[in-house]
């Protein structure tokens, strides 16, 4: 099963904008990246998905590498309810079953 | 639309019983996936339910286990609770396209805490 790699923790300072990265560099070609966010006492929220192109939506934009093996979410102002753990994932988009594996995820702060 | 449901919030357990969890899906969602959340492992993988058929399963004892009715409620089964059971327990839906693809999101709920003493 795919993999993805974040870095621990990240800091921002409020208003500005938050490049979140993600490594996956065994992904295949049927993988979806997702993008999911948990605030405390909270179930994982949906953030945003892609398979090839760059997407954008009203709360993140996400930039996929050329090749695929890495992605990056991109809050474009932070704002104190951004704080939240971020949690990027692969998803089979194959019939059939899958296991959807979640890594540590990247804490993000944002100063005031 | 009513987001996907867990009952009960919080229960508490004694070693040896069992338990039972149940999730309600976002209305026309047929895929149920359930996930064990802990400090030291994190957001774990248990199974996912298609239609009334598991699809997947995770690396878990058989003491669980899950099932799920017509309607996509599902609800998941721990016997013989340990202390290592405890944990958040979240369930997630989603909408499959034709043959059940999984580029849709996932819509979690905001878990069931058990705790087993």
């Amino acid at each position: 099963d795919a993999k993805t790699t974040q870095p621990n923790s990240m800091e921002s300072n409020e208003e500005e904008p938050v490049h979140l990265p993600c490594n996956h560099s065994t992904i295949s070609g049927t993988d979806y990246i997702h993008w999911y966010r948990q605030l405390p006492s909270q179930g994982p929220e949906y953030v945003i998905h892609g398979l090839t192109s760059n997407v954008n939506n009203r709360m993140a934009s996400l930039a996929i590498a050329e090749d695929r093996k890495s992605s990056t979410l991109i809050l474009h102002r932070a704002t104190l309810r951004d704080a939240a753990v971020y949690y990027c994932i692969l998803r089979d988009t194959r019939a059939g079953g899958f296991k959807t594996i979640f890594g540590a995820g990247t804490r993000l702060f944002v100063k005031a | 639309k009513a987001g996907v449901t867990q009952t009960p919030r919080y229960l508490i357990k004694t070693r040896g019983q069992q338990v039972t969890l149940s999730c309600s899906p976002i209305s026309g969602h047929r895929s149920v996936s359930w996930y064990q959340q802990t400090p030291g492992q994190g957001l774990q993988f248990l199974f996912e339910y298609f239609s009334e058929t598991q699809r997947n399963k995770g690396n878990f004892p058989g003491r669980f286990s899950g099932r799920q009715f017509s309607n996509s409620r599902s609800e998941m089964n721990v016997s013989t609770l340990e202390l290592g059971d405890s944990a958040l327990y979240l369930c997630a839906s989603s909408g499959s396209g034709l043959g059940g693809s999984y580029n849709s999101p996932l819509h979690f709920g905001n878990g069931t805490r058990l705790t087993v003493t």
